[in-house]
């Protein structure tokens, strides 16, 4: 299995314009958690869904933010406009839903995010 | 509200010299307490979970233990190459979703 795959793995960008970051889960795992880790605050949950459909985006920072799930293959997390302040590493996960011990959730490797 | 703490925020080590991280915990309901290692410039891997207190994992020189309000990740006669950030996150009864501590950053010395 391959894994969790993440791309890009680092972007550098301008404040004002917009990043997509992308996520292929795991093959069969049908949840899917984007995350934000930064050294203040460490590893945040942003947003997760449950077979495609956003199950709790509370952790979204602002309307700036916003997360889709097409089908069970690819998610995609948008900024736009970005900010410095979202300068960060983005991390996807995915789990199977369901009892122990299905609910582990497996990350990627990341992407780096620098808004200049 | 549901909260994880991990103490001591970072700690160095002799090869050899064992130690312990300490994850204190409040949650409506547990549903897992999990631990993850963390390389510079890479994703969390997983390491253990755990369901019940009183319950133990084991992998070559780790050992977690879990109690009804905190766990405690036992590393033995450690090794240069077990240097990383080691995360404890929860889970919650009826959620999917992990609440994650800010990690202990461990330096093992040769």
């Amino acid at each position: 299995d391959a894994g969790v795959i993440q791309s890009p793995r680092h972007e550098v960008t301008e404040m004002g314009q917009e990043v997509t970051l992308r996520c292929k889960p795991i093959s069969g795992h049908n949840s899917l958690f984007w995350y934000r880790q930064t050294m203040m605050r460490g590893l945040e949950l942003l947003i997760y869904f449950n077979n495609n459909v956003p199950i709790d985006d509370s952790g979204m920072p602002e309307d700036r933010f916003s997360a889709k799930m097409p089908n069970a293959s690819f998610s995609t997390l948008k900024i736009q406009p970005s900010e410095p302040r979202d300068s960060a590493v983005y991390f996807c996960a995915s789990s199977s839903r369901g009892g122990p011990p299905q609910n582990i959730q497996y990350f990627g490797a990341g992407t780096r995010l620098s808004v200049l | 509200e549901d909260q994880v703490t991990q103490s001591p925020e970072a700690l160095r080590l002799q090869e050899g010299e064992s130690s312990s991280l300490n994850c204190s915990y409040t949650v409506s309901g547990l549903r897992g307490l999990f631990w993850y290692r963390q390389d510079p410039g890479k994703g969390p891997e997983f390491l253990f979970t755990l369901y019940s207190a009183g319950e133990e994992k084991e992998k070559e020189r780790l050992k977690a233990t879990l109690t009804k309000k905190e766990s405690f990740l036992h590393i033995t006669a450690p090794k240069p190459e077990d240097s990383a950030t080691y995360l404890c996150a929860v889970q919650a009864s009826g959620t999917y979703k992990y609440i994650f501590g800010t990690g202990t950053r461990l330096k093992v010395l040769a």
